[in-house]
């Protein structure tokens, strides 16, 4: 069964760094996303991303937050300047499509940890 | 605004027993509705959509739009289903984005 694949699986980074989160899809899907999940607390949806460009954002996803395709394949999550409450673990997903009830696969997560 | 609550964190019963796992949501179009669960160290993975009436596992969930109620269940637990399970919610007009409950962490008790 095809996964969604994150590296790495877990990063400590210390507060101000950057930091890059890597997904390779599924190859035959189309839409893209990140959620994450501080410890103890439930999913929430980062962004989504279609046809090379953000298609929906939440009010988490603000301006020290970039998601990019840089070779058709990866699908990563930067943070340019991590604070201590970004440390959550990152889910990627992808989906072949947006309605009709498609359900997302998603990735193991990366553990990202901001001392 | 959508919302998901899944009332009980914590679920346990005796291997044999039927289950229930609540999910209850708020969403004024037409949501579409997911059972998601994610076994010990592993990824989250789609166990159940409400619009293909599926039974996965044994488990199945029914939309009740009535008492807004999207709730997981099966006849008989086995204690391979001890995990946590998520219900979600993902609405027309808001586009692709999932709305997760706060999660179930069901253990199946031998």
């Amino acid at each position: 069964e095809p996964e969604v694949t994150q590296t790495p699986s877990h990063q400590v980074t210390q507060m101000g760094q950057e930091v890059i989160l890597r997904c390779v899809p599924i190859s035959n899907h189309l839409y893209f996303y990140w959620y994450r999940q501080i410890l103890g607390q439930k999913v929430e949806f980062l962004v989504s991303f279609y046809n090379n460009e953000i298609s929906e954002k939440s009010e988490i996803f603000d301006d020290q937050f970039s998601v990019e395709r840089p070779d058709g394949s990866n699908f990563t999550l930067k943070i340019r300047s991590t604070k201590l409450e970004d440390s959550a673990m990152y889910f990627c997903a992808s989906s072949v499509g947006q309605g009709g009830g498609y359900g997302y696969t998603f990735g193991s997560g990366t553990r990202l940890t901001v001392v | 605004a959508q919302r998901v609550t899944q009332p009980e964190k914590l679920l346990s019963v005796f291997k044999g027993a039927p289950v229930e796992l609540k999910c209850n949501y708020s969403y004024s179009g037409s949501p579409e509705l997911f059972w998601y669960v994610q076994y010990s160290r592993q990824r989250l993975q789609l166990l159940l959509r409400h619009i293909s009436r599926e039974s996965i596992k044994g488990f199945t969930a029914d939309l009740n739009k009535g008492e807004t109620s999207f709730h997981l269940k099966k006849p008989f637990a086995q204690e391979e289903d001890s995990a946590m399970y998520y219900c979600a919610l993902k609405g027309g007009t808001s586009g692709s984005r999932l709305t997760f409950g706060e999660g179930t962490q069901l253990t199946v008790n031998p």
